[in-house]
């Protein structure tokens, strides 16, 4: 089955400084990954997307790329704020059907 | 557009009892429902993919006689932990999707407490 790695576990910046979160996948069938966002207690938040066809997507200071020769796409947070820390999932569509999740970076914007 | 609500947000049972959790689809038909587990401090973990009139598929490690799924809606599918033990406590998420879409919509989440 499709397994997911995500690095690192835990990431603190500087507010200001950029925040790079990646992750590996295993399957060649995955075609579409999701980023989302976890505060506290909270539901996951879709961040930004990207799919296979495309090698980059941009959203104001969120950006994904993705490798698809490589299997691994990432998150690229500018200018970060401290409203951006959060836990960060990364995940994988598999077969069309169901997500697998990384495990997960805990982000920490210090002030 | 696209929510999803689950109920109750939190619940607080005894060893033994079962709960039920639901999860709604309030402005879309969800043809297919995701439950996921959520232990503290780690992924979230898929349950079970549930398409609307047919039975849930498990993942493996997944004790279906334990969660039981009911997916009799397009807008509502319940998880039922039965029977319920401390380890059941835990943090549990729905997802809905439209169609033959992609994305998954998340429901708030149902923190389970079992004393």
């Amino acid at each position: 089955g499709e397994n997911v790695e995500q690095h690192p576990s835990t990431l603190s910046v500087q507010e200001g400084d950029s925040a790079v979160i990646k992750c590996t996948y295993s399957d060649s069938a995955s075609n579409y990954f999701p980023w989302y966002k976890q505060e506290l207690g909270k539901r996951p938040q879709l961040i930004i997307d990207i799919r296979s066809n495309v090698g980059e997507k941009k959203d104001q200071r969120i950006a994904v790329t993705l490798n698809k020769t490589a299997k691994h796409f990432s998150l690229h947070i500018t200018e970060t704020q401290p409203e951006d820390s959060a836990v960060y999932f990364c995940a994988a569509l598999y077969y069309g059907q169901n997500f697998v999740f990384g495990p997960g970076t805990r982000l920490s914007v210090l002030p | 557009g696209a929510v999803v609500s689950q109920h109750p947000s939190w619940v607080i049972c005894k060893s033994g009892t079962s709960v039920k959790i639901e999860c709604r689809s309030l402005d879309f038909q969800a043809t297919t429902m995701f439950w996921y587990r959520q232990f503290p401090k780690q992924s979230l973990m898929l349950m079970a993919t549930s398409n609307e009139g047919s039975k849930a598929t498990y993942e493996q490690g997944v004790e279906k006689d334990k969660f039981l799924i009911n997916h009799a809606s397009l807008t509502l599918s319940t998880l039922t932990v039965t029977s319920a033990h401390p380890e059941d406590s835990s943090f549990y998420i729905c997802s809905a999707r439209e169609g033959r879409g992609d994305e998954q919509y998340f429901g708030p989440g149902t923190r389970l407490t079992v004393t």
